[in-house]
């Protein structure tokens, strides 16, 4: 059965405290990885797509990570703006995203 | 950016009564629209796509004749609730994508609360 999952259900770190946040999947012909923000009440924000092991794409504070079998999204020195629930999304069928249940992130100053 | 809105962004309704929620995008054509629905807690359930121009395909387990999509043109799609209950109270969320590759990114509208009573 396809599935994704990701852990720390929920990380509150202090503002600069840099930190990792896992997403494993188990989806057969996986087409790509994606991350998404979500804020309390809002849509997701698209933040990356991955597509095969080894790609690194990095925005600001964020870079994400794939492998074969998970991929991380790396947290470095935080600020209190980058608090929100992060997503991450498999894309197993044309278009079709199975999503983790999330990370809920709160960074503290 | 990409912009995709919904309409109303909450609505509370009678148990038994239809809701129509509202998926626009408003500055790109969109040729497959996605409607998902989140429990609190809980991850985005893809629940059907929709293509432009054609009937939409549900994902298992989601009730066809309970959830009606219309997706009637480029810019738009609907999500009717019929017979709304207690249970169906949930957030629900549209994607939008111009759907030239598989791997488009997908557009997320900012989602509608709704309530059951």
């Amino acid at each position: 059965e396809d599935q994704v999952t990701q852990s720390p259900e929920a990380l509150r770190l202090q503002e600069g405290e840099s930190s990792s946040l896992n997403c494993s999947y188990t989806v057969s012909g996986l087409r790509g990885l994606f991350w998404y923000r979500q804020d309390p009440g809002k849509g997701p924000e698209f933040l990356f797509t991955l597509y095969s092991a080894g790609e690194e794409k990095e925005k600001e504070r964020l870079k994400a990570t794939l492998t074969k079998k998970e991929s991380f999204l790396h947290i470095t020195a935080p600020k209190p703006e980058d608090s929100a629930t992060y997503l991450c999304a498999a894309a197993y069928s044309w278009g079709k995203l199975q999503f983790g249940a999330g990370t809920q992130v709160v960074v503290t100053p | 950016g990409a912009v995709v809105s919904q309409h109303p962004s909450w609505v509370i309704c009678k148990s038994g009564t239809s809701v129509k929620i509202e998926c626009r995008s408003l500055d790109f054509q969109a040729t497959t629209m996605f409607w998902y629905r989140q429990f609190p807690k809980q991850s985005l359930m893809l629940m059907a796509t929709s293509n432009e121009g054609s009937k939409a395909t549900y994902e298992q387990g989601v009730e066809k004749d309970k959830f009606l999509i219309n997706h009637a043109s480029l810019t738009l799609s609907t999500l009717t609730v019929t017979s709304a209950h207690p249970e169906d109270s949930s957030f629900y969320i549209c994607s939008a994508t111009t759907g030239t590759s598989q791997y488009d990114e997908q557009f997320f509208g900012p989602g509608t609360r709704l309530t059951v009573l």
